[in-house]
């Protein structure tokens, strides 16, 4: 049973445009959330996060969203650059987990010149 | 600062041979994770380590798999046999302060 979900394997965004890759959860007792970027041969790199307390989180061209009613959070990134191209994975966690981090399975993410 | 360290980054080897990985965690940090990533997938945990103590270790099959941290910083982990369904990448993860993971570039297992 997959606790996180990200139903898109893929998508393409052209240079300068909004991308917005998007996540889901099962899991109520899940209260941080986290993205990870990843290039290829090379391991995950934490990019941004948020706790369940706030419904929105700024990291220069880097937003995360969540809407804890829907059990969905979502990631945007304005202007996308050709550089943003990479895989890039939600994560979840709770405090009684010891924070331990179910991921989903990736969105790749392709930025058109 | 450096990050966390993987070794080998590549390993080929025929089936029913033995494997191990290595990992060297980010300075101070005490929790350490295995996670297992095959293709088009998330990672998936193998093994989560407080210091030297193993404290969750539920999804390691244990039959072929091992791992240890014996003075509470470096890791191995080990598989023996390798099967041929082991091949993926085995990511190694230490915790900092704020929670957030800092991963290893991974060792990308191919059993033949």
């Amino acid at each position: 049973d997959q606790q996180v979900k990200q139903n898109s394997p893929s998508l393409s965004v052209q240079e300068g445009r909004i991308s917005i890759l998007n996540c889901d959860y099962t899991n109520s007792m899940f209260d941080y959330f986290l993205w990870y970027k990843k290039y290829p041969a090379e391991g995950p790199t934490f990019l941004i996060s948020i706790s369940s307390i706030k419904d929105k989180n700024e990291d220069g061209r880097f937003t995360v969203f969540l809407n804890k009613s829907a059990k969905h959070l979502s990631l945007h990134i304005v202007p996308s650059q050709p550089g943003d191209s990479a895989v890039y994975f939600c994560a979840a966690s709770f405090s009684g987990s010891a924070r331990q981090l179910t991921f989903g399975s990736g969105t790749q993410l392709t930025v058109l010149p | 600062e450096a990050g966390v360290v993987q070794s080998p980054r590549y390993k080929i080897i025929e089936k029913k041979q033995p494997v191990a990985f290595w990992c060297n965690p980010i300075s101070g940090h005490n929790t350490l994770y295995w996670y297992l990533q095959n293709l088009g997938q998330g990672p998936e945990l193998l093994i989560r380590y407080e210091n030297e103590e193993a404290v969750d270790d539920s999804q390691l099959p244990k039959d072929r798999f091992s791992a240890e941290r014996l003075k509470g910083v470096d890791s191995t982990l080990k598989i023996q046999p390798a099967e041929l369904g082991d091949s993926a990448v085995y990511l190694c993860a230490s915790r900092g302060p704020s929670g957030e993971l800092f991963f290893g570039e991974g060792s990308r297992l191919t059993v033949l």
